[in-house]
């Protein structure tokens, strides 16, 4: 059981928007700690995708899109492509843990 | 551009002690502003966060390994290793190495990994 929750699963049409949730508690998102999340394509390393709750590094398209409330934060993925079929994993802090937590992650399917 | 590179043996006895490095290029491991971390994939699985070290050699650990766990650092061979010791087939999983970049003490995330390398705990 993963400290951060996500849906197993999540699917969409091409071009149609997607969100992922990542629900925490009041000791890790509701605790003010930001909120990271990272795309495992098929048989790759996992890679950043979002950082800082919002952020984009460079080279990741604008339609990924980050935010959080409260002891909740989104992934939201629009224009769905082909390619952005993958695992999505959610990463925070956790204070009560004194260390990183990952969520179980959330594998979406281009349909 | 940084780059990381796990390296170790692919098959581990059970009850032994898995050792793996992480070596560093494209920058300096002796940054202020980072750690280096391990983070292993169990089959099928999730990712579950292992331990991070600074280039002083400051630790933290996940509390369910800490007890298994060390990691140490050598700045000048730029690589981190990693030694988990009594290991049994739940310990079986791709392990990644990556840079984990501390913004604020409220906000750290891990970016670039390191392709990740298998190690099978098995007899």
């Amino acid at each position: 059981q993963s400290v951060l929750t996500q849906p197993p699963s999540v699917s969409g049409a091409p071009g149609q928007r997607v969100t992922i949730s990542c629900t925490g508690s009041s000791s890790n998102i509701g605790a003010d700690y930001d909120i990271h999340w990272y795309q495992q394509l098929p048989g790759t390393a996992p890679k950043l995708l979002i950082y800082g709750n919002y952020n984009r590094p460079s080279g990741v398209p604008d339609r990924f899109s980050g935010s959080k409330s409260g002891t909740s934060a989104s992934l939201a993925i629009a224009g769905l492509q082909a390619e952005d079929e993958a695992d999505y994993y959610c990463q925070s802090y956790d204070s009560s843990l004194s260390g990183v937590v990952f969520g179980g992650g959330t594998r979406l399917t281009v349909l | 551009q940084l780059q990381l590179q796990e390296s170790g043996p692919g098959l581990v006895k059970p009850s032994e002690t898995l050792s793996l490095t992480c070596t560093v290029s494209g920058g300096s491991i002796s940054s202020n502003d980072c750690y280096w971390g391990w983070i292993r994939q169990p089959p099928g699985k999730g990712l579950e966060w292992i331990a991070s070290i600074y280039y002083s050699g400051s630790t933290y650990y996940n509390p369910s390994l800490n007890s298994r766990v060390t990691m140490s650092v050598d700045t000048s061979k730029k690589q981190f290793s990693l030694k988990l010791s009594s290991v049994t087939a739940a310990d079986t999983a791709v392990y990644y190495c990556a840079r984990e970049v501390v913004a604020a003490i409220s906000s750290n995330w891990f970016d670039p990994w390191g392709q990740g390398t298998l190690v099978t705990v098995s007899a």
